[in-house]
């Protein structure tokens, strides 16, 4: 089935590099969200995308984190300048609507060097 | 703004034994309630939610959680366990009526032995 994709589902990287991690929603989710699990604790919040509303960037933790989508379709999540604290499981997730539960991709792994 | 706190970092268990994952909310507005499973290497799936009207939910697999709003809990039972539930389980709240982010508790990890 076509659920949520995310790529690549691995990264590994120098600290002080760029990352570019991506995510293809389900068809027709106008609702994205970008979550961040550091090992051993639960999920951050990190940014939501509600259709051609202003997205909420409430939980971005600094100004090296930036995401975008065009429409109401893929999202990309860039790290500038990455730091080994920015080590994590990156997930996104869509739903139909904001009052509908999320689905979740199986996430990328970034470990920073 | 709204919280979780599941108080059980870790549950060790075994197969055919009952076993109860605690929530607690914080909020001061009426919220949605969910349970997310996440299977070893795998990304998280819905379990069960609490939108309206019973306030005792079931999921498919035999799990299911009661919504009590005096004690602001959500916990989540089993009567019999498998190995298969050995699992990452999270509490998660949103807003009632106006979903958004989702705030998720840090999880618990049960682990069924045989």
């Amino acid at each position: 089935g076509a659920g949520v994709s995310q790529s690549p589902s691995n990264k590994v990287t120098e600290k002080g590099k760029d990352v570019e991690l991506r995510c293809d929603p389900i068809s027709g989710h106008t609702a994205l969200y970008w979550y961040r699990q550091r090992l051993g604790q639960g999920l951050e919040f990190l940014i939501y995308f509600q259709g051609n509303s202003a997205p909420d960037k409430s939980g971005l933790p600094s100004d090296r984190f930036s995401a975008e989508r065009t429409g109401e379709s893929v999202s990309t999540l860039t790290i500038q300048r990455t730091q080994q604290e920015d080590s994590a499981v990156y997930l996104c997730a869509s739903s139909l609507s904001p009052v509908q539960p999320q689905h979740f991709g199986d996430g990328t792994r970034l470990s920073i060097l | 703004a709204q919280s979780v706190t599941q108080l059980d970092s870790q549950v060790p268990v075994f197969e055919e034994a009952p076993v109860e994952l605690r929530c607690n909310y914080s909020s001061s507005v009426s919220v949605y309630l969910f349970w997310y499973v996440q299977y070893p290497n795998q990304g998280l799936q819905l379990l069960l939610k609490y939108l309206s009207g019973s306030t005792l939910v079931e999921s498919i697999n035999g799990f299911e959680a009661e919504f009590n709003k005096s004690q602001t809990s959500f916990h989540l039972r089993k009567p019999s366990v498998h190995i298969s539930d050995t699992a990452e389980y999270f509490c998660a709240v949103t807003r009632r009526g106006n979903t958004d982010k989702l705030i998720f508790g840090t999880g618990t990890r049960l682990q069924v032995f045989p």
